[in-house]
This record gives C-alpha cells, sequence and structure tokens, in this order.
C-alpha cells in the first residue's frame, strides 16, 4: 500500500541552523500539506502546496519557512533560522483531491532544537 | 479561527465497554475526518465524512456526521485494549484562496484495560 516517506525521523539542530526536512508523498497525489505538532499539542496546519506553488499558509508559516518540490517525488521544509520554539513533529501529508480530500499522513520528523 | 472541540480529554475504559468520543464546533465544514495517532508517529486515517447526518461504519466503530455538518462522534462497541490509541477529528474547511485545510482537535486518549 502506498504510503508518505519522511527523512529524516529525528533531527537535532542548534538554534539558528537551517534545518530541511524531507518528505515523498504518494505518487498520484497532487496536494502536499505540512502540518507541526509541538509535544502535547494539537496538530497545526502550516502549509499546502499544488501545482508548484504554496495555496494556502498559516500564521506560523512565517517568513523563515519555505516549501519547495524541487523534482517529480520530493516535497521540502526548509526553516532558515531554527528558534528553540521550533521544536516538534513535523508532519507531511498528501491527497489526491484538494476537497473532501483524505489527507495521508507521513510518519513524521521530530525536531529538536538546542 | 475555526476550533474543534473533542471531548473527553481522556477516556479509561474496561474491556467490553462501549464508548463514544465527541467532536463539536460553531463552524461548518465540507467534511470530517478521523485519525488514529500512536505516540511518535503520524495520524492515521480512520474515516471521512460528508454529508450531514452520514454514519459510517468500520468494524466496531461507528461515525456520525451531524445534520449542519458542525459535529461529529465516534462510538466504539465492546471496546478493545487494540482500541488504545489517541483519537483526532479534524474538519476540512473551504480558506477563502482557493483552498482548503484541514483544522485538528486535540484528541481524545483512550485506554482500554484488559
Amino acid at each position: 500500500e502506498p504510503e508518505v516517506t519522511q527523512t529524516p525521523s529525528h533531527q537535532v539542530t542548534q538554534m539558528g541552523q537551517e534545518v530541511i526536512l524531507r518528505c515523498v508523498p504518494i505518487s498520484n497525489h497532487l496536494y502536499f500539506y505540512w502540518y507541526r505538532q509541538i509535544l502535547g499539542q494539537k496538530v497545526e496546519f502550516l502549509v499546502s502546496f499544488y501545482n508548484n506553488e504554496i495555496s494556502e499558509k498559516s500564521e506560523i508559516f512565517d517568513d523563515q519557512f519555505s516549501v519547495e518540490r524541487p523534482d517529480g517525488s520530493n516535497f521540502t521544509l526548509k526553516i532558515r533560522s531554527t528558534k528553540l520554539e521550533d521544536s516538534a513533529m513535523y508532519f507531511c501529508a498528501s491527497s489526491r483531491r484538494q476537497t473532501y480530500n483524505e489527507q495521508f499522513f507521513g510518519p513524521g520528523t521530530r525536531l529538536t532544537v538546542l | 479561527t475555526q476550533l474543534l472541540e473533542q471531548s473527553p480529554q481522556f477516556l479509561s475504559i474496561q474491556e467490553g465497554e462501549n464508548l463514544t468520543v465527541y467532536c463539536n464546533s460553531s463552524s461548518v465544514f465540507s467534511s470530517l475526518q478521523w485519525y488514529r495517532q500512536e505516540p511518535g508517529e503520524g495520524p492515521v486515517l480512520l474515516v471521512t465524512v460528508v454529508t450531514g447526518g452520514e454514519v459510517k461504519k468500520l468494524k466496531r466503530l461507528t461515525f456520525q456526521f451531524g445534520d449542519a455538518r458542525k459535529d461529529s462522534s465516534l462510538h466504539i462497541t465492546a471496546a478493545q485494549p487494540g482500541d488504545t490509541g489517541l483519537y483526532l477529528c479534524a474538519g476540512e474547511s473551504f480558506t477563502g484562496a482557493g483552498s482548503y485545510q484541514l483544522t485538528f482537535g486535540k484528541g481524545t486518549k483512550l485506554s482500554v484495560i484488559p
């Protein structure tokens, strides 16, 4: 069964460093998303991406964040200068349709900023 | 900002008992999805409900979407230890920018005691 994959599973970085989180969405999906979940809190929407551009982004997704689909399979989230409060689980998701969309989530990347 | 309130937050029951988890909002959603999340993993989609009043069954799990598409419930019959986990509801809404996004509730942590 096709699934969303994410690498790395755990990333530890120093405050101020850049990190890139990688995702491979399900191959026939067209809509891609990033979410984050701070420990003990709810899953929060960051950004949606379609047709090589951002469709929607939340207030959390400020200028420090960017997304890219560098090739036909990968979808990346870059945080330019990490802050302590960026420590969280980051989930990538993909869906086939825009609405009534069943979003399938990856296993997540645990980002720890020291 | 749309909010989804889930109740109860925590639920501990004996094996064989029935239970209901609620997901409520003052906002209307185009669809509502239920996920299950294990510690340190990504949410796994259980079901999507789209039509007001819709009922879907997944073995011992029954999902209902409210008539006004503002609320939903998950009923588990004869709970088993394998049902233990975090259950999340997520409402899909149109952002007005030509895009849809999911808003998650905080989840119900279910523990089924053998």
